[in-house]
């Protein structure tokens, strides 16, 4: 059982250049999300999808964009990434519903340079 | 704007030592509530999620004050392999799952 799958581990861009990180769940979960975290800053949330079809902004949701392509994917695009996207970034996915905790997967590192 | 306050530590306890964490929200409606353990360069893993009347994991306990807005987790015991960050998370939009994440409170166990 592979949980969340995100791919690539690793990523370093130039500025202006644009890119897709994909996400995979295999856990039938309705609810997926984007974090980013950064040192002192902790998770902030980009967007998430309470469920397939929908998409809604979360609190740093500026420079990127979202598609949840069916149940199992949500991907994060960065149009023309910035020295500021220099982050790690998480997706994660949950049983929809408050309460649930989220299972996450391994992370992209991402260097815009 | 800090919805979730967290002491960032670091803590250094001895094996076998007693350390607890604490964390106070700024959502009175916020209604679920977790800690989280994340090791470096790694992604969060759920410890325990916390309820209104305490509850207990093993060595790890958890409490929920919602007067005071105030979470904690309770390490007994401690072992090396405990040495991680702690997070302290917490829904803030009403009826959605939406979690707030604290910055971590980074735990060291020394031999």
């Amino acid at each position: 059982n592979a949980g969340v799958t995100q791919t690539p581990k690793f990523q370093v861009l130039k500025t202006g250049q644009s890119m897709t990180l994909q996400c995979a769940q295999d856990m039938n979960h309705n609810s997926m999300y984007w974090y980013r975290q950064d040192p002192g800053m902790g998770l902030r949330l980009i967007y998430y999808s309470a469920s397939e079809g929908t998409t809604d902004k979360g609190e740093v949701p500026n420079g990127y964009n979202v598609s949840r392509l069916n149940k199992r994917e949500f991907s994060l695009r960065l149009e023309s990434a910035a020295p500021s996207q220099t982050s790690v970034y998480f997706c994660a996915s949950s049983i929809t519903g408050v309460g649930y905790g989220y299972t996450f997967g391994s992370g992209t590192r991402l260097t815009v340079v | 704007r800090k919805e979730v306050e967290q002491d960032p530590g670091p803590f250094n306890v001895p094996e076998g030592a007693t350390v607890a964490f604490n964390c106070t929200y700024s959502n009175s409606a916020s209604q679920s509530f977790f800690w989280y353990r994340q090791d470096c360069r790694k992604e969060p893993k759920l410890l325990m999620s916390v309820y209104s009347s305490g509850n207990e994991d093993g060595r790890f306990t958890a409490q929920l004050n919602r007067a005071s807005q105030y979470i904690s987790l309770l390490i007994r015991d401690s072992k090396l392999s405990d040495s991680a960050t702690y997070l302290c998370v917490v829904n803030i939009q009403t009826g959605a799952n939406n979690l707030f994440f604290g910055t971590g409170t980074r735990l060291t166990v020394i031999p």
